[in-house]
């Protein structure tokens, strides 16, 4: 298995440029969240998904958008990149048996510069 | 929402020393405490973890321990070693996939 993989590694954008963060992975997870990390912030959650088809907010959602249309992707979209948004980016993902939810496994992150 | 603090922010010890990080949270409706440590320009990576309804759990040289009363819980790191070094990172939740991170403890274990 892969894991959890995510595109590109490097990333720099103008601001009011998009873009979108690639995660895939291959455990059949059915659990995806997007974090984001900033110095002295520790790991903030962007957005999750609990399955196919089911997104929800996290704790700073805006200016970006999740889809997931497909149990092993999960893109991240940035609408028009902001010099606030320059942050290293995870993706991770995790699954259930029964009532409870076992670790989350993360990719190898984006790092994302806004000018 | 969840708020999570971790102390200290860097922590050097001398090898063979023991590591002790501390977090603090703020709902008590957290139920699950995971750890995770952090290696330069890597994911982070699960290293143990505890649920509500046990205090302590060990895992060869690494311990956590969990005080809900308090609502705070640590990570015990004994006999330190230079692989040791890395950015350790506590979190809480209450349903496990949203996670409330701490900023993260930067520890050198000196040789």
């Amino acid at each position: 298995n892969a894991g959890v993989t995510q595109t590109p590694k490097f990333q720099v954008l103008k601001t009011g440029q998009s873009m979108t963060l690639q995660c895939a992975q291959d455990m059949n997870h059915e659990y995806m969240s997007w974090y984001r990390q900033d110095p002295g912030m520790g790991l903030r959650l962007i957005h999750y998904s609990v399955g196919a088809g089911i997104t929800d907010q996290g704790e700073v959602p805006n200016g970006y958008n999740v889809s997931r249309s497909t149990t092993e992707d999960f893109p991240l979209r940035l609408l028009s990149a902001a010099p606030s948004q320059t942050s290293v980016y995870f993706c991770a993902s995790s699954y259930s048996r029964g009532h409870q939810t076992y670790e989350q496994y993360f990719g190898p992150g984006t790092r994302l510069t806004v000018t | 929402g969840e708020n999570v603090e971790q102390h200290p922010s860097t922590l050097s010890v001398q090898e063979g020393d023991s590591a002790v990080i501390k977090c603090t949270y703020s709902d008590s409706a957290s139920n699950y405490f995971p750890w995770y440590k952090q290696e330069l320009g890597k994911g982070p990576q699960l290293i143990i973890d505890i649920r509500s309804n046990v205090g302590e759990k060990k895992d060869q040289r690494i311990a956590v321990t969990l005080n809900k009363t308090a609502k705070h819980f640590s990570l015990h790191i004994t006999e330190t070693q230079p692989e040791d070094s890395a950015v350790y990172f506590c979190a809480a939740s209450r349903n496990d996939y949203k996670l409330s991170f701490g900023a993260g403890t930067t520890v050198t274990v000196r040789a």
